[in-house]
């Protein structure tokens, strides 16, 4: 019914490098939110970016993009020129008004110096 | 943007006692909280849905009595680990979602709460 995929377990880069982060997605409702959740080691929840099912655009907010693309239902991340301190833990979340919020299992992202 | 304020973010606890995690909706009513637990290197697994009023309903293999629900309010949901052991420790974490009709039925996340038993 509804279902977040992270295919990418853990990925590990040198600093500088860009990396991207996927995240597909399933569900049945036409209106739902997606979102990108960092972990770092010390293990709280970072907000950061929130979209629904309507628009789009795509977004940059700094290092970091987001490339929404319903046709492929999937919703990634780019981080460009990674530094160290973007090693953590992502999570892809979905939320639709049918279904309970999914997240997927995460992707550790290790940035080597 | 509505926001979802958990309570502590981070507790320590003995062996046998008992915590309470506080999930707050600050700006909108939440008819339903949903509470997830993550596992070591593993992703964030749903225990329990409240909904305001009524008791929890549970996933398959979380206890009902070591985990206790109660979403009094619209505003307000708790989880209480009773009898706290070490295999407890972990990152605990709401969602709240608003009111259907009244808002746009997504749902918003907490910031989580790491508990330790020590």
């Amino acid at each position: 019914a509804q279902k977040v995929t992270q295919a990418q377990t853990e990925i590990s880069v040198v600093e500088k490098e860009d990396v991207t982060l996927d995240c597909v997605y399933e569900t049945r409702d036409t209106t739902y939110y997606l979102f990108w959740y960092k972990q770092p080691p010390s293990g709280e929840l970072v907000f950061l970016i929130r979209r629904n099912s309507f628009d789009e655009q795509n977004e940059i907010s700094g290092r970091y993009s987001w490339n929404f693309q319903k046709s492929t239902s999937s919703f990634n991340f780019t981080i460009t020129a990674s530094q160290v301190v973007d090693s953590a833990v992502y999570f892809c979340a979905l939320s639709g008004g049918s279904y309970i919020p999914t997240f997927g299992r995460g992707t550790s992202l290790i940035v080597h110096p | 943007g509505a926001v979802v304020s958990q309570h502590p973010s981070r507790v320590i606890c003995k062996s046998g006692t008992s915590v309470k995690i506080e999930c707050r909706s600050l700006d909108f009513q939440a008819t339903t909280m949903f509470w997830y637990r993550q596992f070591p290197k593993k992703s964030l697994m749903l225990m329990a849905t409240s909904n305001e009023g009524s008791k929890a309903t549970y996933e398959q293999g979380v206890e009902k009595d070591k985990f206790l629900i109660n979403h009094a309010s619209l505003t307000l949901s708790t989880l209480t680990v009773t009898s706290a052991h070490p295999e407890d420790s972990s990152f605990y974490i709401c969602s709240a979602r608003d009111k259907p009709g009244q808002g746009s039925g997504e749902a918003f996340f907490g910031q989580g709460t790491r508990l330790t038993v020590v």
